[in-house]
């Protein structure tokens, strides 16, 4: 089956560093996704990594590791805002004429003053 | 701006009336599809668009219907709701379920909160 996990909840200080792991099994890869979702809204973009390596952006960085089926989002000078569940999601093969996206549970980071 | 738009956002109705929610983006992109998110349960997919007249089922498609007659609007109608239907639901749009790389990047509406009692 496909699969995606992350854990459920985090914990961190403000100003800190927190990095959310996500490991994978699907069928097929094509591209993992990272979304921002504050509670009662909706999912906002965050990251995509189709290749091995970091990519970084501003205060947020992503790394992606194809032979391990492994992920991880790095926040870095957390702030309060940042307060919010974080969504890991894989977009797979073709499904018959879908190129769906398999979603994590999500992560749920709270950032502590 | 760019942007998918729900309505309503929120809705408290009683089993067996039938409702819709409209959605509508900007973008011009071919692909949208509907979610529905639950606690413990995650993003699932109910129904998806791969274009105009071109709709499938998704994951949980058991009572919901979906039409496409333009590209910009992909309603989602619930013909006899039950309570078990009460969920967080967003539609969601991207260019194109055929493109095979780049971000291809998923925008979701602002979500519908319902509830049937």
């Amino acid at each position: 089956g496909q699969n995606i996990d992350q854990p459920t909840e985090m914990t961190a200080t403000e100003g800190a560093i927190v990095q959310i792991n996500c490991t994978y099994q699907t069928s097929g890869f094509n591209g993992l996704f990272w979304y921002q979702q504050h509670a009662g809204e909706a999912p906002t973009f965050l990251s995509y990594n189709v290749l091995d390596g970091l990519e970084e952006k501003g205060r947020f960085s992503s790394f992606l590791s194809r032979s391990k089926g492994y992920s991880y989002l790095l926040l870095k000078e957390l702030q309060m805002k940042d307060s919010a569940s974080y969504l890991c999601a894989v977009r797979g093969n073709w499904a018959g004429n879908n190129r769906k996206l398999i979603w994590g549970l999500g992560t749920s980071l709270a950032v502590n003053p | 701006e760019a942007q998918v738009t729900q309505n309503p956002r929120y809705l408290i109705t009683v089993t067996g009336k039938k409702l819709t929610v409209t959605c509508s983006q900007n973008m011009n992109h071919e692909y949208m599809s509907w979610y529905r998110q639950d606690p413990g349960l995650g993003l699932r997919q109910i129904y998806y668009s791969m274009n105009v007249e071109v709709t499938d089922k998704g994951d949980v498609p058991e009572g919901y219907k979906v039409s496409r007659k333009e590209k910009r609007n992909f309603p989602l109608i619930l013909e006899s709701p039950s309570p078990n239907q009460t969920s967080l639901y967003f539609c969601a749009s991207r260019k194109s379920g055929l493109a095979p790389l780049g971000t291809d990047t998923q925008y979701f509406g602002p979500g519908t909160r319902l509830t049937v009692l």
